[in-house]
């Protein structure tokens, strides 16, 4: 059975980077798409992005200037950096695993980390 | 972009009863959607996909239907704990976009 195992930074500064890595135990990268997803507190579910083991990616445009996922096959894990945070980039941080698919549209998460919460404050 | 909105935000209910949460799509989806629970202080957890099946260990008071515009998820009888916020998911057009949720409470 696959974990997600993510940590990083929870406390930034604005106009600083925010990076998160998130190893895979259990499993390989290899075959499957790797998400990142946020929830601001109190709210919903912020899709961020996604990337395969080949380093092949998608953003949420809304993000998609600021954003890198990133592969790192050596070490079964994979990153997230984004820059120029605000405080609108305070929220609690989940890495996930997508399902296997040929199929963009079904490869939904069925794997996650345990959240990584991120502040972004002066 | 699709806009998938969730109601009722909230749903007052007690154990043994029947929950029905509704999410509707601002245009057609086909099939493409998933719901996931999320209980406090827990990442979220793939319940259906493909609008109807069953993920990998999910009981069968579970059951997703609907495709199109309007899905419904239904917990046939509420066990404690069901009591959580349950999101929709699309991914039928960019970005893959979830619902604001609906949260089950006793």
């Amino acid at each position: 059975q696959v974990l997600l195992q993510q940590w990083g930074a929870g406390l930034l500064k604005p106009s600083e980077t925010l990076s998160l890595t998130c190893a895979v135990n259990g499993g390989s990268l290899s075959g499957y798409y790797w998400g990142w997803i946020r929830q601001p507190p109190g709210g919903g579910l912020e899709w961020i992005g996604e990337i395969n083991h080949s380093g092949g990616t998608n953003y949420n445009s809304s993000l998609k200037s600021r954003v890198t996922i990133s592969p790192d096959k050596s070490h079964n894990q994979f990153s997230l950096n984004l820059t120029s945070v605000t405080a609108a980039d305070t929220a609690l941080y989940f890495c996930a695993r997508a399902k296997q698919s040929t199929t963009w549209s079904r490869r939904w998460f069925d794997a996650w980390g345990q959240g990584t919460p991120v502040t972004v404050s002066s | 972009e699709t806009v998938l909105t969730q109601s009722p935000a909230t749903l007052s209910l007690s154990p043994g009863e029947r929950a029905t949460l509704s999410c509707r799509a601002s245009q057609s989806i086909s099939n493409y959607l998933a719901w996931y629970q999320q209980r406090p202080g827990q990442a979220p957890k793939l319940l259906i996909y493909d609008a109807s099946k069953r993920a990998t260990g999910i009981p069968a008071r579970f059951t997703g239907s609907g495709s199109g515009t309007d899905f419904t998820l239904t917990i046939s009888s509420l066990e404690p704990e069901d009591f959580a916020v349950y999101y929709c998911q699309q991914r039928s057009s960019w970005p893959p976009a979830f619902g604001q949720g609906t949260k089950v409470e006793i």
